[in-house]
């Protein structure tokens, strides 16, 4: 029965380059979030998705970040045109129902931009 | 703008005592609290969750309380071991949305 899995989970991107993170919920579960956490910071919300809808993106900037849940396949965090600002950890979370259960974490991606 | 706070000190305490951290949240009236657990470099695990209308909640050594007129929970681990030290997280949730807030966290390190 295997957790959230997020790939990869170290990931060396050069100023102006894309970054791709990818997340495979819990099997089962249909509800995908995405959070930053910046050193010495808390886990910050971006974005929640369903299978093929983003239900809320309030804490998407708004340029440069997309996100994605297609029908087959995992979620997909991309980050155009990286810049040192975007170096952070992110982490999946995966819920089976919306909004009232706990949230079951990835091990997450460490992104550093160089 | 809602706001949520954990002492972002390190507490230490020696093993068998009881390690209570705090959690403080304003400008808002969260429907639920969750704490987590979280070790370096790895994603946060769900600890205990805790309703608005219950008082307190326990599982194994953990306790959490919930207090809506302090706009506070406390969250003890009794009988504390080595292995409890990590960093622990609040999170809330209004209801309405599906996110969870998080404070920044505090570290708990228990020692022989």
């Amino acid at each position: 029965n295997a957790g959230v899995m997020q790939n990869p989970r170290h990931l060396v991107r050069r100023r102006g380059q894309e970054a791709r993170l990818r997340c495979s919920p819990m099997k089962g579960h249909s509800h995908v979030y995405w959070y930053r956490q910046l050193p010495e910071e808390g886990l910050k919300f971006m974005v929640y998705l369903q299978k093929e809808n983003i239900i809320d993106e309030s804490g998407m900037p708004k340029e440069r970040f997309s996100a994605e849940f297609p029908k087959e396949g995992p979620s997909i965090l991309r980050i155009q045109q990286v810049v040192r600002g975007d170096s952070a950890a992110y982490f999946c979370a995966s819920s089976p129902a919306s909004g009232v259960d706990e949230q079951y974490f990835g091990p997450g991606t460490r992104l550093t931009v160089t | 703008s809602q706001k949520i706070e954990q002492n972002s000190e390190a507490l230490n305490i020696q093993e068998g005592k009881t390690a209570t951290l705090t959690c403080n949240y304003t400008n808002y009236s969260p429907a639920y609290l969750q704490w987590y657990r979280q070790d370096p470099g790895r994603g946060p695990v769900f600890l205990l969750l805790i309703r608005e209308n219950e008082k307190e909640k326990r599982k194994e050594r953990l306790k959490v309380t919930f207090d809506t007129t302090l706009k506070q929970s406390l969250f003890h681990i009794t009988a504390s071991q080595p292995a409890d030290s990590a960093t622990y997280l609040c999170a809330t949730h209004t209801g309405t949305a599906s996110k969870l807030t998080f404070g920044t966290g505090t570290r708990l390190q228990v020692t022989l």
